[in-house]
């Protein structure tokens, strides 16, 4: 069965220090890999997907990166928080470029100071 | 017009009732549905997933699509305080993916 594994689960940061948060699937090959941001009473907001190895669309113009330097690993970066960037940060994985399912791994909270 | 409007709740019941999740939707395009629950500080799980119009029964849950209305339910029966959570609808098709923005249900025992 396939698995999604996402870290850290939480994370406190200073204004102006970097980001990586991790992610990695399990059990599947070639997964449609996807970052979210969720806040409060506002839904889900797709900030990067990828479809393939190196391969990354960005939806929302921010200060964040993501990248796939693997089959089944992605990552979010950045090189310098802002306040505004803290929030609850979920990586997905589908089968299809279709959007037809979605499975999310366990969330990572980073709060920024 | 929002693309998925989702009754933002929150809702809370007795233990045992039947709970009617609603979302409508805009995009006639959208041909895949789902429903995830979210506890607190969790990712959203897959509840439910369905194809175009009619319903699917999984144990206590029942999810509901009208394409022609643009809405859809979710119907939780004999509902348990261990369903107390964040419910998201969403849809899918043609490389485009929508969310609610969730429904907070709260089951009293």
């Amino acid at each position: 069965s396939q698995t999604i594994h996402q870290w850290p689960a939480t994370l406190v940061q200073p204004v102006g220090s970097p980001l990586s948060l991790e992610c990695t699937v399990e059990g599947t090959s070639n997964p449609n890999l996807y970052w979210y941001r969720q806040a409060a009473g506002r839904g889900l907001q797709l900030l990067f997907y990828s479809v393939g190895i190196g391969q990354i669309s960005s939806e929302v113009p921010q200060n964040l990166s993501a990248s796939r330097p693997q089959d089944r690993q992605f990552i979010l970066s950045s090189k310098k928080l802002l306040l505004s960037d803290s929030g609850f940060y979920l990586c997905a994985w589908s089968p299809s470029a279709g959007y037809g399912e979605l499975f999310f791994g366990e969330g990572s909270r980073l709060t920024v100071l | 017009q929002k693309e998925v409007e989702q009754d933002p709740g929150p809702l809370s019941v007795p233990e045992g009732a039947i709970v009617s999740l609603n979302c409508t939707y805009s995009n006639s395009a959208f041909q895949y549905f789902m429903w995830y629950r979210q506890y607190s500080r969790k990712g959203p799980e897959l509840l439910m997933y369905t194809y175009s119009s009619g319903n699917k029964e999984d144990g206590r849950f029942t999810a509901q699509v009208d394409k022609s209305s643009k809405y859809i339910s979710l119907f939780i029966r004999d509902s348990q305080p261990s369903d107390s959570a964040t419910y998201l609808c969403a849809m899918s098709g043609w490389g485009d993916m929508r969310f609610g923005a969730g429904t907070r249900l709260t089951v009293k025992p």
